[in-house]
This record gives C-alpha cells, sequence and structure tokens, in this order.
C-alpha cells in the first residue's frame, strides 16, 4: 500500500529565508506526485506535480519540487518566503492518472516578520 | 482553468436534518469527482470516489446511507449528510478530474455545523 510521510508537523521561518518542506513516500512503482497548499479555512491549490521526466519540477508562487526516487522523496523548496506562504502544506501520492490519492500528514508553514 | 466551484461555503442546520453540498466543475468535464472530509489540524480523509452516471466508491468505514453521493452529470456531482447529527459537524471538500486525469482540482469546501 502507498504511503505518504511529512515529518515535520510545524515549520517556522522568517520572511525572506528558504524554505524546504520534507516528503517520504512508500509506492512500489514510480508514483503520481503532488505539493498542495491550504489557507485556513479553504479547499486546496494545486502547487506542482511530478509524472515523469525532469525530476525538478517548477511550481506556482515561486515553489519547485525535486523528485529522487533513491530517497523515495519530493520536497518542496522556496528559495525566499513571503508572508503570505504561512499556510498548511500536503504532499500527496497517486498510482496512476484516474485513482485517489493519499494525503500526508501535513506540515504547517509560520512566517516570522 | 480549472476551477471547482463548491456550495454552500458554510451552513448551520439543526441536528436531524438533512444537508446537500453541491460542488461543480465551471470550465471541465469532471468525469471523476471526489469527496473528502476534514478535521481541524488534521489531513483530508478520502470518503468516496464517483463517476459520473456510475455509483459512487465509498471508502472503508464510510457509511453509504449516511453520505449520498450522486454524480448525475460531468458538471455536477453532490453530497447529502442524511439526518445530521454533531458528529458529522465537519470541513468537507470535493475535487474533480477531467479526462486527462491528474492533477485533482479541488473545491473551497464547506464547513458543516450540527446543532
Amino acid at each position: 500500500a502507498q504511503s505518504v510521510t511529512q515529518p515535520d508537523i510545524h515549520i517556522t521561518v522568517s520572511e525572506g529565508a528558504s524554505l524546504e518542506l520534507r516528503c517520504n513516500y512508500s509506492y512500489g512503482a514510480t508514483p503520481y506526485l503532488f505539493w498542495y497548499v491550504q489557507s485556513p479555512g479553504q479547499g486546496l491549490q494545486l502547487l506542482l506535480k511530478y509524472f515523469s521526466g525532469d525530476t525538478l519540477v517548477q511550481g506556482i508562487k515561486g515553489f519547485e519540487a525535486e523528485f529522487k526516487r533513491s530517497q523515495s522523496s519530493f520536497n518542496l523548496r522556496k528559495p525566499s518566503v513571503h508572508w503570505s506562504d504561512a499556510a498548511e502544506y500536503f504532499c500527496a501520492v497517486g498510482s496512476d492518472s484516474w485513482g485517489k490519492l493519499q494525503f500526508g500528514a501535513g506540515t504547517q508553514v509560520v512566517v516570522t516578520p | 482553468g480549472a476551477v471547482v466551484s463548491q456550495h454552500p461555503s458554510w451552513v448551520i442546520c439543526k441536528s436531524g436534518t438533512s444537508v446537500k453540498i453541491e460542488c461543480r466543475s465551471l470550465d471541465f468535464q469532471a468525469t471523476t469527482m471526489f469527496w473528502y472530509r476534514q478535521f481541524p489540524k488534521q489531513s483530508l480523509m478520502l470518503m468516496a470516489t464517483s463517476n459520473e452516471g456510475s455509483k459512487a466508491t465509498y471508502e472503508q468505514g464510510v457509511e453509504k446511507d449516511k453520505f449520498l453521493i450522486n454524480h448525475a452529470s460531468l458538471t455536477l456531482s453532490t453530497l447529502t449528510v442524511t439526518s445530521a447529527h454533531p458528529e458529522d459537524s465537519s470541513f468537507y471538500i470535493c475535487s474533480a478530474t477531467g479526462q486527462g486525469g491528474q492533477p485533482q482540482h479541488f473545491g473551497d469546501g464547506t464547513r458543516l455545523s450540527i446543532l
């Protein structure tokens, strides 16, 4: 069975500093990988996705993520965070293009002045 | 593109009533829709998957008779919480995929409060 682990429940980062959110997955084949962001009381917005090809993917809002098969990881990064990046971030994995997703527990990001 | 609208965004009702939540894909045909439940400060829990014109597939532990899902068209799916009780209070989120499959596009969620 596939699973997703986000080791960090909560991260505090200063505005302008870099951010890295960790995501590890367990799946036999090459998974479909996603990062979503959720603001309080809102739905989820897709930041980026990886299906195949270049292992470094660029997303919206200046985010990028790197797929590392050897480490079963898909970490999310941003070079310089903005106060508006404060939110909950979810990593998700799917087994194919059509099926359901398995979500990680989420990482709450707090941005300090 | 790929906008999903969910309505209502917030509903408060008395225990014992039924509540219907709508999920619409505004600019694409949603062949598959998903319904999630989210408790405070927790991740999303998939409740069911629905394909247009077919019966929904419910996850283990989700009561089919409590949470009725209808996906009658390629742009609309509804979740009806029947005879709602306070323990049904939660944040419900829908998502949809188009004919090309992933990714899922999410609605803004519905906060349901049962008094």
